[in-house]
């Protein structure tokens, strides 16, 4: 089955921009999450979705921002671009929230968006 | 505040075990995963302990003790496929993800 498709691959933005990226989860998964991810920082949890509502929050500024549509497809909008939010950002999804699918499986991640902002 | 700990670097010998150490300080404890990440590509799920003790999956093993603040991915009879970056990861009380910055690993023939 597919798995799950991030879209851009790449993005270069000018600082004061904003930017969406899209993920669509694999078939019949219905939480995602998004993170960003810089060298030698680690993976930073952004937020989590799960049947269009945002279960989950980070500790990212307000300009971060996400939505799920009813088909389990997530965007995530940064407003007002830095420089410091160039990054990779992944999203993973999963089954459901907790329980046997994620603890057996783990969440599946995508290839990710690499964002950077000049 | 919350932290997890992992060596930045770690150099094996193709054939040889390693064990790269993971220990956490975190909000409550629901679980502690270990990924896979190569250059360029996504993480993958290796493993997820919530008990104490050694699990094993072929090559892998990862191992838990939850009075320690401790983990352990070990990794026998390695290949160089095995090259890239080992990701720990514990699910704190808000069934959040806390991420290590993760170990590079390089396998030497």
């Amino acid at each position: 089955k597919a798995g799950v498709t991030q879209t851009p691959r790449y993005l270069i933005k000018t600082r004061g921009q904003q930017v969406t990226l899209s993920c669509s989860p694999i078939s019949g998964h219905r939480s995602v999450s998004w993170y960003q991810q810089t060298p030698g920082q680690g993976l930073q949890f952004l937020f989590e979705y799960f049947s269009e509502t945002q279960r989950n929050k980070g500790n990212f500024p307000g300009r971060f921002s996400g939505r799920q549509f009813s088909n389990s497809r997530s965007e995530m909008n940064v407003s007002t671009l830095e420089l410091g939010d160039s990054a990779l950002y992944l999203c993973a999804s999963s089954p459901s929230l907790r329980g046997q699918g994620v603890f057996n499986y783990g969440y599946t991640f995508g290839s990710g968006t690499r964002l950077t902002v000049v | 505040g919350q932290n997890i700990d992992q060596p930045t670097e770690m150099t094996a010998t193709e054939g040889a075990i390693v064990q790269i150490n993971c220990t956490y300080q975190t909000s409550g404890f629901n679980g502690l995963f270990w990924y896979q990440q190569h250059a360029g590509e996504a993480p993958t799920f290796l493993s997820y302990n919530v008990l104490d003790g050694l699990e094993e999956k072929g090559r892998f093993s990862s191992f838990l003790s939850r009075s320690k603040g401790y983990s352990y991915l070990l990794l026998k009879e390695l290949q160089m496929k095995d090259s890239a970056s080992y990701l720990c990861a514990v699910m704190d009380s808000n069934y959040q993800l806390i991420w290590g910055a993760g170990t590079k690993l390089i396998i030497k023939p």
